[in-house]
């Protein structure tokens, strides 16, 4: 079975400190990994992809196959991140996405 | 260029009603996407339209959930009978159908209320 975990639901840092967003996964094949971000009053959009291996605003994640897990990465958080943030996997030869439940990001100033 | 549009933005409907929930893809977008998204958590696969075909319609949850794509373009998500259960913002996505998995453009959902 497909299944995307993020175990935390808030996540709360200061301006300018490192944030960490835990994904984990669980999936028999080969996944591709992505994140997806909803600013407030916005709509659902990709953020990063694991295939890209690109930086977006700063942010980068790793898939790390042994430990199952794709991680999101920023060393300075601005407040302008504060938002969900979804992590999704779709498996090999699929289309669809299967959702992790989503950490809100919060930066204070 | 139109993003994906959905209507209408909220439905408040009674328990045992039929709703219907229409999705207008980005122009040229061959896949589409249904998706729903209980309060607190992610969104919740439904089903993929390639064309005018489901090409996958694993994650209805019953038979009281139907989609159709007559034109290989708007969508219309249909639940008959509706329980309270099935309160949730429905999401809508498209994308090209590049051979890979494509990037997915979501419209800004349907929050369907059933009282």
């Amino acid at each position: 079975a497909q299944r995307v975990t993020q175990p935390e639901k808030l996540l709360s840092v200061f301006k300018g400190a490192p944030v960490e967003l835990k994904c984990n996964y669980s999936y028999s094949g080969s996944p591709e990994l992505f994140w997806y971000v909803q600013y407030s009053r916005q709509r659902l959009q990709l953020l990063l992809r694991h295939i890209s291996r690109e930086s977006i605003k700063g942010f980068t994640a790793d898939l790390n196959k042994g430990e199952t897990s794709f991680h999101l990465k920023k060393p300075f958080a601005q407040e302008e991140d504060s938002a969900m943030y979804y992590c999704a996997l779709s498996g090999w030869g699929a289309q669809k996405l299967v959702f992790g439940q989503g950490t809100r990001l919060t930066i204070n100033p | 260029g139109a993003g994906v549009s959905q209507t209408p933005s909220n439905k408040v409907t009674e328990k045992g009603k039929y709703v219907e929930l229409r999705c207008d893809p980005i122009s040229g977008h061959t896949a589409l996407y249904w998706y729903r998204q209980s309060l607190g958590q992610g969104p919740e696969f439904l089903i993929y339209f390639q064309g005018t075909g489901a090409a996958d319609d694993s994650g209805l949850p019953n038979d009281r959930f139907f989609a159709v794509r007559p034109e290989g373009s708007v969508s219309t998500l249909k639940i008959q009978r509706t329980e309270r259960g099935d309160s949730a913002v429905y999401l809508c996505a498209s994308s090209l159908n590049s051979g890979g998995v494509d990037e997915q453009f979501f419209g800004p959902g349907t929050r369907l209320t059933v009282l």
